[in-house]
């Protein structure tokens, strides 16, 4: 059983489009994350939620717009996608806030032409 | 602030060889950190942490890291290296804020040579 899925695992899209990315973990735990890594495999967290309450947002364009429907999914959202988007995006969930040991899903290779 | 800086882009050993790769904390109390691992074209897999005490630290797949205060290093070492080792190793900080969040180095590519 896969404890924190994405999908999709590829996402090929044109510039303006708008595209969701889906996560969700069978893990029973609190908190979530997106993470964006760069072609540089920086890996920079963008958004968490804990409870369905956002806690972090970092500081990313407002194109992006998380949505936790319930505390086992964290889709993301990203309106008029720019060549800058492509990169890997990685959702991560862990116990709870203050649990730092997060297990993170497969990836999904955004690439914007 | 919190920084993690992995010197080492990447690395190579012989397989059967040993293995440290490098990880310098900026933090100026006692850390939470960790070694994440990344094999091609899947998710980052936690290998280990620490938190307090003993500052030898086991994980899984054989690596262990030691905690070194007086050179705010976190260095994860495997004595024997295999092929299936060959991967992406990011060291990382937890922030002692109140987002807990992980702060990642830029990681370091290991190869491993046959």
């Amino acid at each position: 059983d896969t404890a924190v899925s994405q999908t999709p695992k590829y996402l090929v899209t044109q510039m303006g489009n708008d595209k969701s990315i889906k996560c969700e973990q069978n893990l029973g735990h609190d908190t979530m994350y997106w993470y964006k890594q760069d072609s540089k495999k920086f890996l920079k967290i963008m958004f968490s939620y804990n409870n369905k309450e956002l806690i972090i947002n970092e500081t990313v364009p407002n194109r992006f717009s998380p949505k936790s429907p319930d505390k086992a999914h964290l889709n993301l959202h990203i309106n008029s996608l720019e060549l800058g988007d492509s990169a890997v995006y990685f959702c991560a969930s862990s116990q709870r806030r203050s649990s730092y040991e997060q297990y993170f899903g497969p990836g999904t290779r955004l690439t914007v032409t | 602030a919190q920084s993690v800086t992995q010197p080492d882009i990447h690395i190579t050993v012989s397989e059967g060889a040993s293995l440290e790769l490098r990880c310098n904390y900026s933090y100026g109390a006692t850390p939470y950190l960790f070694w994440y691992v990344q094999s091609p074209g899947q998710g980052l897999q936690l290998l280990l942490k620490y938190f307090s005490g003993d500052t030898l630290v086991q994980g899984i797949k054989g690596f262990e890291a030691e905690f070194k205060r007086s050179q705010s290093s976190f260095n994860l070492r495997k004595p024997s290296v295999h092929w299936s080792d060959a991967a992406e190793y990011f060291c990382a900080v937890g922030a002692r804020d109140s987002s807990y969040k992980l702060i990642f180095g830029s990681g370091t590519r290991l190869l491993v040579r046959p």
